[in-house]
This record gives C-alpha cells, structure tokens and sequence, in this order.
C-alpha cells in the first residue's frame, strides 16, 4: 500500500523557536492534511490542502502541498508549551478514487517537546 | 471536544470474551470509519461506512465486525481477539463529499489479555 515517510520522528525545542517538519511520498497525492494528537485524545485536524502548491495558514501554522504533489510540509512559529503532542500527516492517493474517496493514509507522526 | 464519541475508553477482554465498541457523532456527518491505532506504526483504516453502507473493508480480519445502523452511530464488534490486536481503535465522521476532513472521537484503548 501506499506508505508516507514522516520527518522528523521527534523534536525537542525551545518555546519561543520555530518548526517545521515534513512528509513524502514515492507516490502522488491529491489532498494533504495535518493533523495533531494530544495524549489520550483522538486526532485533531488543522490544516488541509487540495492543490499542488497551495500554501495555507492556520493562526501560527502553516502548511503547503508540494508542487511535485509527492510531499508537504508544516510549520509552527514561535511555538508555545501548548503545541506539544504528535503531529501527523495524511494524505489521499491519487489513484485512490470512486468509493475509495476518504481512504486516508498516514504518516507515523512526529513527536513534539517544547521546553518552557 | 470534537463532536464524536467513543464508549467505553478504556477495556480489557480475555481472548474468549465479546465485546462491543461505540461511535457516536453529533456533527449531522454521513460517513464513519474506523481506525486501528498501534504504537509505532501509522494508523490504519479498518472500515468506511457511507450512508450506513460499508463502502471499504481494508483487509480487516473477520474477528472485528463493524455495523452501522444509522449515519450517527458506529459500532465495532470484537470477538477471539489476539494480544496483537491491543491498540488504541479510533472512530471519525465525515462529509460524504469532504470526506478527507475527518473529525476524531478520543478512541477506546483496548487490550487483550
């Protein structure tokens, strides 16, 4: 199946510093989204991407679908203690359509620490 | 709190054991899924639900058998489970025709003893 490489796996940063953390794929996308998990809760969505080279903003994170559509990006500015947790990306295949509409996939996520 | 709900959050079962998991959305949404989420590895679609009708089965071992008896409610019916199969089972609810915008439920952690 399809698979996404997500990096980096984890992060450790100051608060007040910057992220940015990445996903690709071998194969070709036609949504990304991201999503963020807190412990104990189910994931959260923040930010979804429909064309190749879109570039959107979601308070202090942003994010953009790569124009070779076979990767995106997120980043976070001036992070708080708050933005700990995982953050994710998904994606849907290109050649994933017709009833397959919403088969999501993954990546494994990237573990956020930020240290006050 | 996103609108999806998941009953109970917490359950332990023997390998012989029944058991049944609850998905409930309150988002007027008219697709369900189903996801399996194990540590170090990316979640995994099990099921997808359109109007009540089951539109993916990703392959999922009979063992796990989801019913969906209306566009609100979704279950997940669990029997002869392995250890292997202890996750955290997450449920989402979207727009049929926005369907990669899926809103979470907060899982049910499950572990087979």
């Amino acid at each position: 199946g399809q698979q996404l490489n997500q990096s980096p796996q984890s992060m450790f940063i100051q608060e007040g510093e910057d992220v940015s953390m990445n996903c690709t794929s071998s194969s070709i996308f036609n949504t990304w989204l991201w999503y963020k998990q807190d412990p104990g809760e189910g994931p959260v969505l923040l930010i979804a991407l429909y064309k190749a080279g879109e570039l959107t903003s979601n308070g202090r994170l942003t994010a953009q679908f790569g124009i070779t559509r076979k990767d995106s990006f997120l980043n976070i500015s001036a992070s708080i203690p708050s933005d700990v947790g995982i953050y994710f990306c998904a994606g849907q295949p290109l050649n994933a359509g017709g009833t397959s509409y919403g088969k999501l996939t993954f990546g494994q996520g990237t573990i956020l620490t930020v240290h006050p | 709190e996103t609108g999806v709900t998941q009953t109970p959050r917490h359950l332990v079962m023997g390998m012989t054991n029944k058991k049944s998991l609850k998905c409930e959305q309150h988002l007027g949404h008219n697709a369900m899924y189903w996801y399996k989420q194990s540590a170090k590895k990316p979640l995994e679609l099990m099921f997808v639900y359109n109007f009540k009708e089951q539109t993916e089965n990703n392959s999922v071992p009979s063992r796990f058998s989801p019913e969906c008896p209306n566009s609100s409610h979704l279950f997940l019916h669990l029997h002869t489970l392995q250890p292997e199969d202890s996750a955290l089972y997450l449920c989402a609810s979207s727009q049929v025709n926005r369907a990669n915008e899926q809103f979470f439920g907060p899982g049910t952690r499950l572990t087979v003893l």
